[in-house]
């Protein structure tokens, strides 16, 4: 398995719901990772689990509240969020970087955030 | 901090023909890794080619190849034989190799460039 798997591929949320976005990957990775792209932009970093701890957040504001159960899932929950949040949020897996090998990123296929 | 620049937004190649997109980057580093990516309208960031900086050869895999400049902070990927599923967003990525064991690390990506691929 060489991929990785997110749900749900769409969501529209009201600014007063809470929701979930999925991640999952059976690679054996044990770093994963949050981006969000706006529309013509390149990915921008959220957050960085590695060995299920948290060990990047990029100043992220706390309605979204990022989650790692184990090492094959990563969970980024949603409360409040605002319109300017719309955005394509892609999740990412690699192997630890170490010194040695590139530790290429597997990205997913993102999931598409509309908050009305 | 590193930064990456890709400083065309668009490019347009016919089928079968070559076309180069430019990808430059400012680092104070001397050891780090080089990525492009590429992400088609079904939105999924797929690796095309990686380069090691310590490596001088370019790197190669099948119609993609690169031309690796490490003194001019160059970074310029090549596809020969240009097909239609080519077509996609093109992003150039720099990744520091100085890392402590066990933190994950950034990808910095540049601002992308749309490449089409006309008959």
């Amino acid at each position: 398995d060489t991929e990785v798997t997110q749900t749900p591929k769409h969501l529209v949320m009201g600014m007063t719901n809470k929701k979930s976005l999925k991640c999952e990957q059976h690679m054996g990775h044990r770093a994963m990772y949050w981006y969000k792209q706006k529309a013509k932009k390149p990915p921008e970093l959220m957050f960085v689990y590695s060995y299920e701890k948290l060990s990047i957040n990029e100043s992220v504001p706390s309605r979204f509240s990022p989650e790692c159960p184990n090492s094959s899932l990563l969970n980024l929950h949603l409360h409040a969020l605002q319109p300017e949040d719309s955005a394509l949020y892609l999740c990412a897996s690699s192997q630890v970087p170490g010194r040695s090998g590139a530790n290429v990123l597997t990205f997913g296929a993102g999931s598409r955030l509309t908050v009305l | 901090a590193q930064t990456v620049t890709q400083s065309q937004p668009e490019m347009s190649v016919q089928e079968a023909e070559t076309v180069t997109l430019s990808c430059t980057y400012d680092t104070s580093e001397s050891d780090y890794y080089l990525f492009w990516y590429k992400q088609p309208p079904s939105r999924q960031m797929i690796l095309v080619i990686r380069q090691e900086a310590y490596k001088q050869q370019n790197a190669t895999e099948n119609r993609f190849s690169v031309n690796f400049q490490k003194a001019a902070k160059s970074f310029s990927l090549k596809i020969s034989d240009s097909q239609l599923g080519d077509a996609a967003m093109y992003f150039c990525a720099y990744r520091s190799a100085l890392l402590m064991t066990g933190t994950a690390s950034k990808l910095t990506f540049g601002t992308g460039t749309r490449l089409q691929v006309t008959l």
